[in-house]
């Protein structure tokens, strides 16, 4: 089975500057989806980027991007030029292409990241 | 504002009674989900409904009952739930058999049992 994990609990960063947030996941498979979804206080999870396991370059999304090293089985979020709204909660998540074939797109996630930016 | 609709937002009903949420998507979705989060936890997944028919059904207690009437809506029953049902209970839709797609999450209805 595949595991995400999360190491950080908590993280902290100032308005303005940078953060990047860890997630490292187990598996066997080659052909998987890696997602960063965000949950503000509002409640709605928010696909903030995602990553195709067999496409070398990692994804950019304005603000946010990701580095994917697939050997290493890590996909940490970086944050530019944070903004106020960027606090939230952060989860991982993982998706099996051969279980999603067969059963439908199940997630696996991380226990999250509690992001707070300072004013 | 949300694609996926959940109704209602908030619930708080006793042991004995019978209730249900709902969720409904508009953007030709075929694969449903229902999630229960508890605070600062990641979301569990409960049902997954793939066509209209459940495909996933994580070992959840039968107190709860999925029903997936057509492709928009998604229904949970509710009947004689526990305290430790109380929870942010998620709807979400994805393209079905897309692999590329994501899943789209609604709001959520919170869920007290008294």
């Amino acid at each position: 089975a595949q595991t995400v994990t999360q190491s950080q609990p908590e993280m902290s960063v100032q308005e303005a500057e940078t953060v990047t947030l860890s997630c490292t996941y187990d598996t066997s498979e080659s052909d998987y989806y890696l997602f960063w979804y965000k949950q503000p206080p509002s409640r709605q999870m928010i696909l903030v980027i995602r990553q195709e396991a067999y496409k070398q370059q990692n994804a950019t999304e304005n603000r946010f991007s990701v580095n994917f090293q697939k050997a290493a089985k890590s996909f940490s979020l970086k944050i530019s030029d944070s903004q106020l709204g960027d606090a939230a909660m952060y989860f991982c998540a993982y998706r099996s292409y051969a279980a999603s074939m067969e059963y439908g797109n199940k997630l696996v996630f991380g226990a999250g990241t509690i992001l707070r930016v300072k004013s | 504002d949300t694609e996926v609709t959940q109704t209602p937002k908030h619930l708080v009903m006793g042991m004995t009674n019978k209730k249900s949420l709902k969720c409904e998507q508009h953007m030709g979705h075929r694969a449903m989900y229902w999630y229960k989060q508890k605070a600062k936890k990641p979301p569990e997944l409960m049902f997954v409904y793939s066509y209209e028919k459940l495909s996933i059904n994580e070992s959840v207690p039968s107190r709860f009952s999925p029903e997936c009437p057509n492709s928009s809506l998604l229904n949970l029953h509710l009947h004689a739930l526990q305290p430790e049902d109380s929870a942010l209970y998620l709807c979400a839709s994805s393209q079905g058999r897309g692999l590329r797609q994501p899943q789209h999450f609604g709001d959520g209805t919170r869920l007290s049992i008294l």
